[in-house]
């Protein structure tokens, strides 16, 4: 079955940059039928999309715009992953992070375990 | 963007007892919308996708209606493995766009 392992730090200084992955299993970061999604999730701001990637024939990224000039999603094939880079992070990006897999309708059926990041110097 | 307006906040309900979740959309969005159960500690797991549709292994006292900007989630009798919160998203188009999560605990 598929499944999705996230790894990266769980502290993260002010001003610094954030940066998780997501492993994939059972599918691939290549696929024609799926899409890479980080979302995050906090009390003050509930769940909230930050972007996507996806292969068709090239590669898309797609980027909330209020993440746009700090955000970069990439994808590895030769490792079968994704990554998140968010800069000049504040403690307002601390957050419980969560990589899924968008298939057929825009459902997000698979998701990472999450990862809790707290920015704090 | 859109947003998605969920209600209640929470609720208290017993087992057996019937619960609707609401999710109102800023604009139309047709059938354009998945439910979502978020244990403590656990990752959101999708419920219904498309309004309606219920997905594989999912029991069948979820339900889910609605179209354009009114949707409703109903679980039919309340079982003790579903005391969670549950939440809506709207798959019409990007930014995707939660609601605020409605968590039902045990009367």
């Amino acid at each position: 079955q598929v499944q999705l392992q996230q790894s990266g730090p769980g502290l993260v200084k002010p001003s610094q940059t954030l940066s998780l992955t997501c492993a994939i299993s059972g599918d691939s970061v290549s696929s024609n039928r799926a899409a890479w999604n980080w979302i995050r999730q906090s009390p003050s701001r509930g769940l909230e999309w930050l972007g996507r990637t996806y292969y068709r024939s090239k590669w898309y990224y797609d980027y909330a715009v209020s993440a746009k000039s700090r955000i970069i999603i990439n994808a590895d094939t030769s490792k079968n992953q994704f990554s998140l880079q968010l800069n000049s992070v504040t403690p307002e990006d601390t957050a419980l992070y969560y990589c899924a897999r968008e298939q057929s309708l825009s459902t997000l059926d698979i998701w990472g375990q999450g990862t809790m990041v707290t920015v704090s110097s | 963007d859109i947003q998605m307006t969920q209600s209640p906040y929470s609720l208290s309900a017993s087992v057996g007892d019937r619960v609707t979740i609401t999710c109102r959309a800023s604009q139309s969005i047709s059938s354009y919308v998945n439910w979502y159960q978020q244990r403590p500690g656990k990752a959101p797991n999708l419920l219904i996708y498309a309004a309606s549709n219920l997905r594989s292994g999912v029991p069948s006292r979820f339900s889910g209606s609605g179209s354009g900007t009114d949707f409703t989630l109903t679980i039919s009798s309340l079982q003790p493995e579903d005391f969670a919160s549950y939440f809506c998203q709207q798959s019409y188009t990007t930014p995707w766009a939660f609601g605020q999560g409605t968590k039902v605990e045990i009367k």
